[in-house]
């Protein structure tokens, strides 16, 4: 089945200790990205990467990294959370990367993170 | 700045139509899409408008107007399945998604 998979669903954790949360997708998809969803304020995209070893900021990108060694994979990585960083968070596919082929996405099923 | 404006809640009747709108304003255009989400789970993509008109896809239309910066989506023959936030988003010039923050739609039997 064609899917984009998180890891893990739900964490709760206190400030200051580093995190991973995984994504990986089956689908051969070239551009991957990260957003988060906060109440109101609709989806803001963290990074965003277009291929194997090329990542970039999105509009959100502070105080979170990212890393695409293999095509599938595109964790986030928190180093030092913060309060400020409890959200929902979703990782997001799409085969091409222009146009209708990067902007029609395939999203996860998500990851709600609490950092205390 | 980029802004995309919609209505934060709508509610309509089982069986009925309602139109969800979408105003945008956007360094350049390439695309606006029409994503829907559930509560609690991930969105999923409904349409693609990049010419100005109507897309019909069953129950569901999207319209687009470059000219006026508007879009609108229509659901037609309300299910109570239809419960969910509607998410308008549109491509810049760079071909990067702004996204609205969403129409959450409420449909009453």
């Amino acid at each position: 089945e064609a899917q984009v998979t998180q890891n893990p669903r739900y964490l709760i954790t206190v400030t200051g200790k580093k995190l991973t949360v995984t994504c990986s997708q089956n689908m051969n998809h070239e551009y991957m990205s990260w957003y988060r969803q906060d109440p109101g304020l609709g989806l803001r995209q963290i990074y965003y990467s277009m291929n194997v070893e090329v990542t970039d900021k999105g509009d959100v990108p502070e105080g979170y990294k990212v890393s695409r060694k293999e095509k599938r994979n595109f964790p986030l990585i928190l180093e030092s959370p913060s309060p400020n960083q409890t959200s929902l968070y979703f990782c997001a596919s799409s085969p091409g990367t222009s146009g209708r082929a990067r902007s029609e996405q395939f999203f996860g099923p998500g990851t709600r993170l609490t950092v205390l | 700045g980029q802004n995309i404006d919609q209505p934060t809640e709508m509610t309509a009747t089982e069986g009925a139509i309602v139109q969800i709108n979408c105003t945008y304003q956007t360094s350049g255009f390439n695309g606006l899409f029409w994503y829907q989400q559930h509560a609690g789970e991930a969105p999923t993509f409904l349409s693609y408008n990049v010419l100005d008109g109507l897309e019909e896809k069953g129950r569901f239309s999207s319209f687009l107007s470059r000219s006026k910066g508007y879009s609108y989506l229509l659901l037609k023959e309300l299910q109570m399945k239809d419960s969910a936030s509607y998410l308008c988003a549109v491509e810049d010039s760079n071909y990067q998604l702004i996204w609205g923050a969403g129409t959450k739609l409420i449909i009453k039997p």
